[in-house]
């Protein structure tokens, strides 16, 4: 079966510590896309990537980072300067149309608390 | 700048439809999307319709579309409690395309 998929579920993490979390598809998606959904909000967009080897800052990228080394997989890292990293996290992916990109899908989600 | 705007909450009894509502600011808009979370889940696409578009039909679901007024709506007719949900309304804009920018949803409540 083609999706995407996210793990862990739930991360608990200390004050301080980076923690990565995984986001991998087989849909052979060009884009992949990290959001982050606090309670009563909307999605907000972390990090995009249209292409392996490449991605841009969304609207709220500062205290994260990313990577793009294969096509199939996108990790996000919350770094110990994310000031409020706790919210659940959605990746997502598109492909790519002409010079648009498609719906999104989306994962499970992470959700990440710290404590 | 961009904007999708919705009401937070809609309560409807079973067997009664639906109505939720969303209001864009980008003419340029392509694509517009409704999305469905269940809880601790991620979204779900339920539907779609090309800003060329004025009305689209899927079994339960209807979407209608005015450009004129950037409104666009989701009818979800004879409600089950299974559609206890969270409605995320989004659009694409036409700048290359990349970009959705999703509301802040609307959380349906379906009571027995």
């Amino acid at each position: 079966d083609g999706g995407i998929t996210q793990s862990p579920k739930y991360l608990f993490r200390k004050e301080g510590q980076n923690v990565t979390l995984s986001c991998e598809q087989n849909l052979n998606h060009d884009a992949m896309y990290w959001y982050r959904q606090d309670p009563g909000q909307g999605l907000r967009l972390i990090y995009y990537s249209q292409i392996v080897n490449d991605f841009q800052k969304g609207d709220i990228a500062e205290g994260y980072s990313v990577s793009r080394e294969k096509k199939e997989s996108f990790p996000l890292t919350v770094t110990s300067a994310q000031k409020n990293p706790t919210a659940f996290y959605l990746c997502a992916s598109s492909r790519r149309t002409g010079n648009s990109y498609n719906e999104q899908f989306f994962g499970p989600g992470t959700r990440l608390t710290v404590l | 700048g961009e904007d999708v705007e919705q009401s937070l909450f809609l309560s409807v009894r079973e067997g009664d439809s639906s109505v939720i509502n969303c209001t864009y600011t980008d003419s340029s808009s392509t694509y517009l999307y409704w999305y469905k979370q269940e809880p601790g889940a991620g979204l779900q696409l339920l539907t779609y319709i090309f800003s060329n578009m004025d009305m689209k039909q899927d079994q339960r679901l209807t979407v209608l579309l005015n450009k004129k007024d950037k409104h666009l709506s989701l009818r979800i007719a004879d409600t089950q409690t299974g559609d206890s949900a969270i409605y995320f309304c989004a659009e694409t804009t036409n700048t290359g395309g990349f970009k959705t920018i999703f509301g802040a949803g609307t959380r349906l409540f379906v009571k027995a």
